[in-house]
């Protein structure tokens, strides 16, 4: 499995950019790299995902360094609803399907 | 209009007893999966189906079994259960496996 390293928490200002760093420097080439949010108690909400090239949707960009081994989700204004555990994560085949293996995350606090 | 709802939403029963949690999504989705979240927040996946055949079948005890009648339901029954299992249950699905998942709202058991 490529295993993903992520800072265990991070502070951001209302309204600031917040750049969630993801190490995941085993992946391979066919390997995507998808981004969840779990707020509270919810259940995990889907942010965005890619493979190789660079991806931006309603939600946030995400920055994957041209070797793969790291990439970097932008959320260009945090408001204090974006305060959520982030997961990286490399998504594997498994069984006969394929898998998201949840790691600890990054806790966001997104402050006023 | 929930998109996957899971019942019930909190489940409090003694060691030893049998029970269920329900899974629906109206995405018409093919794919559907069913991942436990422990005390230390790990998530981990359980089982996937796609289109009612089992194609991820992780490392649990044979007490779980899931049960998918149709491609919009998978149930999960828990035989015998234990203090162990005491954990939020997840359902999720998607389009195809491999997708971006769409998580439910989670079902919170408590063995005691």
């Amino acid at each position: 499995d490529a295993k993903t390293t992520q800072p265990p928490s991070m502070d951001c200002a209302e309204g600031r950019a917040a750049n969630l760093p993801c190490n995941h420097s085993t992946i391979s080439g066919n390997e995507y790299v998808y981004w969840y949010r779990q707020i509270h108690s919810q259940g995990p909400q889907y942010i965005i995902h890619g493979l190789k090239n660079n991806e931006t949707n309603e939600m946030a960009s995400l920055i994957i360094t041209e070797d793969r081994k790291s990439s970097t989700l932008i959320l260009p204004h945090a408001t204090l609803r974006d305060t959520a555990v982030y997961y990286c994560i490399v998504r594997v085949a498994q069984g006969s399907g394929y898998a998201l293996n949840f790691g600890k995350g990054t806790s966001l606090l997104v402050t006023p | 209009d929930t998109a996957v709802s899971q019942t019930p939403k909190y489940l409090v029963t003694q060691m030893g007893n049998d029970k269920s949690i329900k899974c629906e999504q109206n995405l018409g989705h093919d794919t559907m999966y069913w991942y436990k979240q422990d005390s230390k927040k790990f998530l981990k996946i359980m089982f996937s189906y796609n289109n009612k055949e089992l194609i991820i079948n992780e490392t649990v005890p044979n007490r779980f079994s899931p049960k998918s009648p149709d491609k919009a339901h998978l149930n999960l029954h828990i035989n015998s259960l234990e203090l162990g299992d005491s954990a939020v249950y997840f359902c999720a699905s998607s389009l195809t496996s491999g997708n971006e998942q769409f998580f439910g709202p989670g079902t919170r058991l408590t063995v005691l």
